[in-house]
């Protein structure tokens, strides 16, 4: 298995509170995903990372933000947690960025409610 | 806004059947393709990756691509009780994606004995 860990894996918080969920990975990947899923929708990137302090936003990036400080690790910030944000966030890496060779392994996943 | 549609679920299938999942997906430029399989509470893993127009056979694992229909599917042969899973299509666009990958909604498949 890829070596993958997020933290919490599970977490309850109130809404209006500012969530920071950790990906920390020992594979040396250049390439850090954060992606949320929902029913119905599939997974849905939120923002990436293409290397140390290089990040851009995804497709569902409102209320959201990060940062890579460390190849090794990648937060997801939550700044200020809103019911809709209620979901399981999934953290992915990869060491390729060519369209032909871009292979994705996920972590374990945070399930994340906001009430 | 690029998408990658499934083939609407729950799938059922008897034990040894053929099952076939299809994907569609609307950005021509797309390249790589992707099979995950995610268990019930668990993360999505890859069981499948085709780039090139044709068939790629993998064990009981069949992907098949079609560029110019923009289609790709998969096919499980012989299905067990646990490929019961949901399966997740997945696409990376052309250019420089830096690897981000567009999922489709997923196809639930349920193998009954």
């Amino acid at each position: 298995d890829a070596g993958i860990t997020q933290s919490p894996r599970h977490k309850v918080t109130e809404t209006g509170t500012p969530v920071t969920l950790r990906c920390h990975q020992t594979e040396n990947h250049r390439y850090m995903y954060w992606y949320r899923q929902d029913p119905g929708h599939g997974l849905r990137l939120i923002h990436y990372s293409y290397g140390v302090k290089d990040t851009d936003k995804g497709e569902v990036s409102d209320g959201y933000s990060v940062s890579r400080s460390k190849t090794e690790d990648f937060l997801l910030t939550l700044e200020s947690a809103t019911s809709s944000q209620t979901s399981v966030y999934f953290c992915a890496i990869s060491d390729r960025s060519g369209t032909w060779n871009t292979e994705a392994f996920f972590g374990q996943g945070t399930r994340l409610t906001v009430v | 806004q690029k998408e990658v549609e499934q083939n609407s679920g729950p799938l059922s299938v008897p034990e040894g059947a053929i099952a076939s999942l299809n994907c569609t997906y609307s950005d021509r430029g797309s390249q790589s393709f992707f099979w995950y399989r995610q268990y019930s509470g668990k993360s999505p893993e890859l069981i499948m990756f085709i780039y090139s127009n044709g068939d790629k056979e993998d064990g009981r694992f069949t992907a098949q691509l079609n560029k110019a229909s923009q289609y790709v599917s998969l096919l499980i042969r012989d299905s067990q009780p646990s490929d019961s899973a949901t399966y997740l299509c997945a696409v990376v666009e052309g250019g420089t994606s830096y690897g981000k990958l567009t999922f489709g909604q997923g196809t639930i498949l349920t193998v009954h004995p």
